[in-house]
């Protein structure tokens, strides 16, 4: 069982590139997100997913844009990359919500992003 | 918005010994859930553990159990006979669950666990 898988692992950038971030997952989760961890800050939502369709924008959306056309995908799309979008990266998603552990996040193993 | 506090920023802790990590939080709400993540040098964010907000009884799973307050919006985290496997980050964790929850999680920044052979 793969769980979440993303990829790249590792990505330099230059600014003003474009590229997208991987993430699939095979637990059939109707819930996937978007976090970035920069150092000392913890994690920061970016964009979530309720179900393929359906997106919206969490705490820290700005240059970033999201797209599900499965129940599988969730990529993560940077256009114009800027040094300030140097992060790593993590994807996660969940069954749902509420008690017996459906709203317990599975996350990936996250992408180092450098944008110079 | 709900917020999460961590206020230790690093921690250190002799193996076999007993450590408490502290978490507070702000929220209006009385429906939600609290974790503890647990982020090794691989990154990888591994659930540690789980509570509920409308059960009393705090949550414990082998070494790791945890001190939920929930009048004074406490969450705090013992770890038991610390392992050197148990260095890592740990992060707290809420998630709300009116409206559906599917918002996700709101986290602290952390606090870095040292074990000490």
């Amino acid at each position: 069982n793969a769980g979440v898988t993303q990829t790249p692992k590792f990505r330099i950038l230059k600014i003003g590139q474009s590229m997208t971030l991987q993430c699939t997952q095979d637990m059939n989760h109707n819930y996937m997100y978007w976090y970035r961890q920069d150092p000392g800050m913890g994690l920061k939502l970016i964009y979530y997913s309720v179900g393929a369709g359906i997106t919206d924008k969490g705490e820290v959306p700005n240059g970033y844009n999201v797209s599900r056309s499965t129940t599988e995908d969730f990529p993560l799309r940077l256009e114009l990359a800027a040094p300030s979008q140097t992060s790593v990266y993590f994807c996660a998603s969940s069954a749902g919500t509420g008690s017996s552990g459906a709203n317990v996040l599975t996350f990936g193993a996250g992408s180092r992003l450098t944008v110079l | 918005a709900q917020t999460v506090t961590q206020s230790q920023p690093e921690m250190s802790v002799q193996e076999a010994e007993t450590v408490t990590l502290s978490c507070t939080y702000d929220t209006s709400e009385s429906d939600y859930y609290l974790f503890w993540y647990k982020q090794p040098p691989s990154r990888q964010m591994i659930l540690v553990i789980r509570q509920e907000a409308y059960k009393q009884q705090n949550a414990t799973e082998n070494r790791f159990s945890v001190n939920f307050q929930k009048a004074a919006k406490s969450f705090s985290l013992k770890i038991s006979d610390s392992q050197l496997g148990d260095a890592a980050m740990y992060f707290c964790a809420y998630r709300s669950e009116s409206g559906g929850g599917a918002d996700g999680l709101t986290f602290g920044k952390g606090t870095h666990l040292i074990i000490q052979p």
